[in-house]
C-alpha cells in the first residue's frame, strides 16, 4: 500500500470548490504530519502551495491566494486541500508530500480539471 | 531571488552513471538542504535524496544503493550520480531548494528540469 494515495483526477466547475485528498497508509497517523502541497502545470516544475498540520501549524506560500487551504480529516486519516472560487488557472496537477522516515514521500498526484 | 539550473548529459546509455549538476544563482547555496527530484513522462514525481552543506544526506530508500550526491560551495553547485541506469531511470530531473530543515522538506524554488533518457 503506498504512503500517499490521491484521486489521479477530479472535475469542477469554475467558481465552484474543489477539495483533494491526500490519504496517509493506515499505520501512519496524519495527525503527526505537516501536509505539504504542490501545484504543477504542463511544462513547468512544481510549486509550492501551502503546508497544513493544525490550525496553529500551517503556512501558506509566498504569493499563493487565500483560496487556496489545507486542512485535515483525522477520520479518514486524510489532508485535503480545498481550492475555493475555481478559476480555469487552477487546473494542473496537484501533488501532496510529506516527510516520513527521513524521507520525502510524494503522492501520486491528482489531475483537476476545471470545465 | 534564487534560481537553480540543471545540467548534464541529456543520454545516458543502459549500465552507466547518470551525472548531474544544479548550479545555484542569486543566492548562497549555504544553510539549506538541496533535493534532486524525477518525473517520468507522464508519471508524477519521486524525491531522489538530499545534501546539506554540511555534507549531509537523506536518500530515498529505493534508490539509496545507487545514489552520491555532493555539494561544491565554492561553485554554488551541488551534483547528482545514478549509477547502474536503466529505461526505467528516464525521467525529467529537477532540482530544487529545501528549507525544510533537518527533520521536514520544503521545496520552495526549483529549476525548469533536464530531460535525461537511458538508451542505447
Amino acid at each position: 500500500q503506498a504512503v500517499l494515495t490521491q484521486p489521479s483526477s477530479l472535475s469542477a466547475s469554475p467558481g465552484a470548490s474543489a477539495s483533494l485528498t491526500c490519504t496517509l497508509r493506515s499505520d501512519i497517523n496524519v495527525g503527526s504530519y505537516r501536509i505539504y502541497w504542490y501545484q504543477q502545470k504542463p511544462g513547468s516544475p512544481p510549486q509550492y502551495l501551502l503546508r497544513y498540520k493544525s490550525d496553529s501549524d500551517k503556512q501558506q506560500g509566498s504569493g499563493v491566494p487565500s483560496r487556496f487551504s489545507g486542512s485535515k480529516d483525522a477520520s479518514a486519516n486524510a489532508g485535503i486541500l480545498l481550492i475555493s472560487g475555481l478559476q480555469s488557472e487552477d487546473e494542473a496537477d496537484y501533488y501532496c508530500m510529506i516527510w516520513h522516515s527521513s524521507a520525502v514521500v510524494f503522492g501520486g498526484g491528482t489531475k483537476l480539471t476545471v470545465l | 531571488q534564487v534560481q537553480l539550473q540543471e545540467s548534464g548529459p541529456g543520454l545516458v546509455k543502459p549500465s552507466e552513471t547518470l551525472s548531474l549538476t544544479c548550479t545555484v544563482s542569486g543566492g548562497s547555496i549555504s544553510s539549506y538542504y538541496w533535493s534532486w527530484i524525477r518525473q517520468p513522462a507522464g508519471k508524477g514525481l519521486e524525491w531522489i535524496g538530499r545534501i546539506s552543506t554540511s555534507g549531509s544526506t537523506n536518500y530515498n530508500p529505493s534508490l539509496k544503493n545507487r545514489v552520491t550526491m555532493s555539494v561544491d560551495t565554492s561553485k554554488n553547485q551541488f551534483s547528482l550520480k545514478l549509477s547502474s541506469v536503466t529505461a526505467a531511470d528516464t525521467a525529467m530531473y529537477y532540482c530544487a531548494r529545501d528549507v525544510g530543515g533537518t527533520n521536514h522538506a520544503l521545496f520552495d524554488s526549483w529549476g525548469q528540469g533536464t530531460l535525461v533518457t537511458v538508451s542505447s
